[in-house]
């Protein structure tokens, strides 16, 4: 079983949809977790960062993260054809230095 | 402030080769991070450096080998290339010292083909 189990898609949505994006995890002792944007043959671009559970929200992004289930979220709201990239989760112990990557999600957004 | 930057962009190299990937860190940072990207896959832990030492390392062999120098720019070295090493590699700095700062920024890569 791998650390960090995330859908690769493809998704595609029409352009103003909301987007849930979401990975799971085994180790319990995770507790920063990142979603990051890769565009196609670039380098990932960090979005969004958040300590232990909760919700997080920056614009039209919305991370969410419930321990319990050891479930992470991202939604998009009013997804633009500009959000059409990869979407990976990545996770951390809070005393390790490696972090885990899910193995990402392409998403279209459709005009 | 300057981001990640990593050269070359591209390489090919044959198999049983060795290469040399380079990484300047984002202004500030003192920590890097290499990964290891094929195609279709998330990134995968190669090894960190922090204060010029190795930090934690993956999965990988020992034919994969490192160096941080002194401003904080790094290397990654890949002795007896195979095919299978063919992915983007990238690099991430980040600041240790816990918490948000510890956050990774990752350069665009460097993508190596092995023939």
């Amino acid at each position: 079983q791998k650390e960090v189990e995330q859908d690769p898609g493809p998704l595609s949505v029409p352009e103003g949809a909301i987007v849930s994006l979401n990975c799971t995890y085994s180790n319990s002792a995770f507790q920063y977790f990142m979603w990051y944007r890769q565009y196609s043959r670039k380098g990932p671009e960090l979005l969004m960062y958040t300590y232990s559970s909760g919700n997080k929200e920056d614009g039209r992004f919305t991370a969410q993260v419930d321990k319990s289930s050891k479930y992470i979220s991202l939604f998009i709201r009013d997804s633009q054809p500009s959000d059409s990239a990869t979407y990976l989760c990545a996770m951390r112990e809070n005393t390790g230095n490696q972090f885990y990557f899910g193995t990402g999600t392409s998403l279209t957004v459709i005009p | 402030e300057t981001g990640v930057t990593q050269s070359p962009t591209h390489l090919i190299k044959t198999r049983g080769q060795q290469v040399t990937l380079r990484c300047s860190s984002q202004s500030g940072h003192n920590t890097v991070s290499w990964y290891q990207q094929a195609l279709g896959q998330g990134p995968q832990f190669i090894f960190q450096y922090y204060r010029e030492e190795e930090n934690g390392r993956g999965n990988f062999p020992p034919r994969f080998s490192g160096l941080q120098f002194p401003n904080y720019s790094s290397e990654l070295n890949v002795n007896a290339l195979e095919l299978d090493d063919s992915a983007l590699y990238l690099c991430a700095s980040s600041l240790a010292g816990g918490g948000a700062r510890d956050t990774q920024y990752f350069g665009p890569g460097t993508r190596l083909t092995v023939l």
